[in-house]
């Protein structure tokens, strides 16, 4: 059972550049969330997705950032005209739906991939 | 702020020993989640500790969850070299989104 997959492990772009980030999830899971870290800190919530579907994406740059989940295939993270401020690590989690308990949904274990290191030149 | 806040920030301790994590917030939970991170790796789940529940074991690992004081703590008893990691505890207020604070960095020596 293949967990959470994510490439490429290393990217390298240029500023200017596109950088495009894949996310599988595990068998099974229709919600996809992309965090961004940088070194020394925690993760930051970017996006919430299922298929077709953007749910929240209260944490995403306004501009030069993009993400998709299509009905086939992986989640894809865009980021065109790539800045140096860029660099980081982006993971991708994957998890069932939430659940609602009291009438009040909340998510569910979420299961993170390796990650995409992104290095802005 | 609805992040979590852990403390410490590092901890180095010997191996057999215990170490104790703590989190703080300030908003209402539905649930509290801690994480590992290994250096360079994902995160790996270890625990997920509801608004209605006070402890939870797994292993060597024991939460607690106070929501009178809103805090939580993550305990490792006998700890080994190979529990070196990032310690991250994750808040999930109701809805979509999971809020991760800085991290501990557990330091375990042989």
């Amino acid at each position: 059972n293949a967990g959470v997959m994510q490439n490429p492990r290393h990217l390298v772009r240029r500023r200017g550049q596109e950088a495009r980030l894949r996310c599988s999830p595990m068998k099974g899971h229709s919600h996809v969330y992309w965090y961004r870290q940088l070194p020394e800190e925690g993760l930051k919530f970017m996006v919430y997705l299922q298929k077709e579907n953007i749910i929240d994406e209260s944490g995403m740059p306004k501009e030069r950032f993009s993400a998709e989940f299509p009905k086939e295939g992986p989640s894809i993270l865009r980021i065109q005209q790539v800045v140096r401020g860029d660099s980081a690590a982006y993971f991708c989690a994957s998890s069932r739906p939430p659940s609602v308990r009291g009438g009040r949904s909340s998510t569910d274990t979420q299961y993170f991939g390796p990650g995409t290191r992104l290095t802005v030149l | 702020s609805q992040q979590g806040e852990e403390d410490p920030q590092a901890l180095s301790i010997q191996e057999g020993e215990n170490a104790t994590m703590n989190c703080s917030y300030k908003t209402s939970i539905n649930n509290l989640q801690w994480y590992r991170q290994n250096s360079g790796r994902g995160l790996v789940h270890l625990i997920l500790i509801r608004s209605n529940e006070r402890e939870k074991h797994s292993g060597r690992l024991r939460v607690t969850l106070d929501t009178s004081k809103k805090s939580s703590s993550l305990l490792i008893t006998a700890s080994r070299a190979a529990d070196t990691a990032s310690y991250f505890c994750a808040l999930n207020t109701g809805g979509f989104k999971t809020i991760f604070g800085a991290g501990t960095r557990l330091f375990v020596k042989a």
